[in-house]
């Protein structure tokens, strides 16, 4: 059974940068069936896609954040990893990776998520 | 981006009765060399993580009661629970995955009346 659990500190200050780690257990973050993808919620609301990244270590950002965010993979710890600069108010949320499940090496939809890890942007 | 847009916000059904939840997207997600939509079901628990529910706007996931079902194509999709239990309150979310960056419906609270 594939599972994901997100960790890193809950509290960034503004104009800092959000570090998360996702570690992999049940299955290899190199498998080619799968893509790698952070995703947030601010609190009561909707769900946020930020990025992906693929054992090839090719990477897609949302256009909307790509300025701020990079993902990277460890695989000699299963892990995949958030970095989030310049951080405001606006980016407190719950941040949940996922895992993305591809079929010829096309991504598609979510099969496994994290639990999520409550990230505050505060002084 | 693709815009996905779900109605109504939020619902109250009594137990044992069917719940009907609209999604849209601003563009076709019907990908037509496949002849597939592009389009996924999530239910999230307070507190929990999003669960997939239905992916190709059709098939059930692995575990997935059969009194979930999801239909549409193109543009407008459903999600339907034919008979509303208790452990299905929560909220649903739609999500297109047919181009990034990947986005999601505003989501659909579904309660007990």
């Amino acid at each position: 059974q594939v599972q994901l659990q997100e960790s890193g500190p809950g509290l960034v200050k503004p104009s800092q940068t959000l570090s998360l780690t996702c570690t992999v257990s049940g299955g290899s973050i190199s498998s080619s069936n799968y893509f790698w993808s952070w995703i947030r919620q601010p609190a009561g609301k909707g769900l946020e896609w930020i990025g992906r990244i693929y054992t090839n270590d090719n990477t897609n950002y949302n256009p909307s954040l790509k300025s701020r965010v990079t993902i990277s993979l460890d695989t000699s710890r299963n892990q995949f990893s958030l970095n989030l600069s310049s951080v405001t108010a606006a980016d407190t949320a719950v941040y949940f990776c996922a895992r993305e499940k591809t079929m010829t090496g096309s991504p598609y939809y979510f099969d496994y998520w994290g639990r999520g890890t409550l990230v505050t942007v505060s002084s | 981006d693709i815009v996905m847009t779900q109605s109504p916000d939020s619902l109250a059904v009594s137990l044992g009765e069917r719940a009907t939840i609209s999604c849209k997207s601003s563009q076709n997600i019907l990908y037509s060399s496949n002849n597939k939509n592009y389009l996924a079901w999530y239910q999230q628990k307070l507190g929990q993580p999003p669960k997939l529910l239905i992916y190709w706007a059709s098939t059930r996931e692995s575990g997935v009661p059969d009194r979930f079902s999801g239909s549409g194509s193109g543009t407008d999709f459903t999600l339907t629970i034919t008979s509303l239990q208790v452990e299905d309150v929560a909220v649903y979310y739609c999500q297109q995955y047919y181009t990034t960056p990947r986005t999601f419906g505003q989501g659909t609270r579904v309660e007990i009346k």
